[in-house]
C-alpha cells in the first residue's frame, strides 16, 4: 500500500529539540519531492520545509528557518525533520507530504509536536 | 510573500444545492514555465488533507466530477455542483508558483 507514516512528535520544552520521521512506503520513495506541512490543532495548515528527490533543492518558511533542518534518505525510504529551538508557537500536527508543484498527492496522517513547559 | 485569500470562510449548503469558493492571491499565479500551480485541498474532520484539484482544473484520481475547478492569474474557484454529505470538512487553496508556498485559512462546508 502506498502511505506516509510520521512518527516522533511529543512533548517538549520550550528551547528543546524533536526529531520527525516519515516513512514512505508502496512507491519509490527516491524519485519524489517530499514536504513537511504543519496545522494548529482547529486551524489552518501552513507549508514549513520541502526537500527535493535528490536533496539538491531546500526552502524553509521564515517561520522555521534556522532551527529547522529537513533531511531525507532515500536509502531508508525515509524523511526527517530535525526542530531545534522549539517555541510553543510550533505546537502543531505536523504532516509529511508528497509532490511538486501543486500535485500533492499523498499525505500522512501527521504526528503531534506540543511545545510547553 | 503570496497571500491567499479564501472567502467565504464558512459555507452552509442544502444537500443537492450547489457550492462556490473563492480564492484570490495577491500576485499572479502564473509560472515563468507558463503552468499555474494552483491547488485545492480537502480535510474532512479527523482527516489529513487531501488532493481534490491541481493547476487550476485538473481533477485528481478519484475524485468526484461535481468538483470543479476553474480561474487565472490571481482569482480562482472550487464549485461543488451538488453537495452530498461526505463533502462536509475545510477545503483550502495552496499556491506552489512561488516560494514559500502559501495556503488559504480554509472555507468550512456544513450541511444546513
Amino acid at each position: 500500500e502506498v502511505q506516509l507514516a510520521e512518527s516522533g512528535g511529543g512533548l517538549e520544552q520550550p528551547g528543546g529539540s524533536l526529531r520527525l520521521s516519515c516513512a514512505a512506503s508502496g512507491f519509490t520513495f527516491s524519485t519524489y519531492s517530499m514536504s513537511w506541512v504543519r496545522q494548529v490543532p482547529g486551524k489552518g495548515l501552513e507549508w514549513v520545509s520541502y526537500i527535493s528527490s535528490s536533496s539538491s533543492t531546500i526552502y524553509y518558511a521564515d517561520s522555521v528557518k534556522g532551527r529547522f533542518t529537513i533531511s531525507r534518505d532515500n536509502a531508508k525510504n525515509s524523511l526527517y525533520l530535525q526542530m531545534d529551538y522549539l517555541r510553543a508557537e510550533d505546537t502543531a500536527v505536523y504532516y509529511c507530504m508528497r509532490g511538486y508543484g501543486g500535485y500533492f498527492d499523498l499525505w500522512g496522517r501527521g504526528t503531534l509536536v506540543t511545545v510547553s513547559s | 510573500d503570496i497571500v491567499m485569500t479564501q472567502t467565504p470562510l464558512s459555507s452552509p449548503v442544502t444537500l443537492g444545492q450547489p457550492a462556490s469558493i473563492s480564492c484570490r492571491s495577491t500576485q499572479s499565479l502564473v509560472h515563468s514555465d507558463g503552468n499555474t500551480y494552483l491547488s485545492w485541498l480537502q480535510q474532512r474532520p479527523g482527516q489529513p488533507p487531501r488532493l481534490l484539484i491541481h493547476k487550476i482544473s485538473n481533477r485528481f484520481s478519484g475524485v468526484p466530477d461535481r468538483f470543479s475547478g476553474s480561474g487565472a492569474g490571481t482569482d480562482f474557484t472550487l464549485k461543488i455542483s451538488r453537495v452530498e454529505a461526505e463533502d462536509v470538512g475545510v477545503y483550502y487553496c495552496i499556491q506552489a508558483t512561488h516560494w514559500p508556498w502559501t495556503f488559504g485559512q480554509g472555507t468550512k462546508v456544513e450541511i444546513k
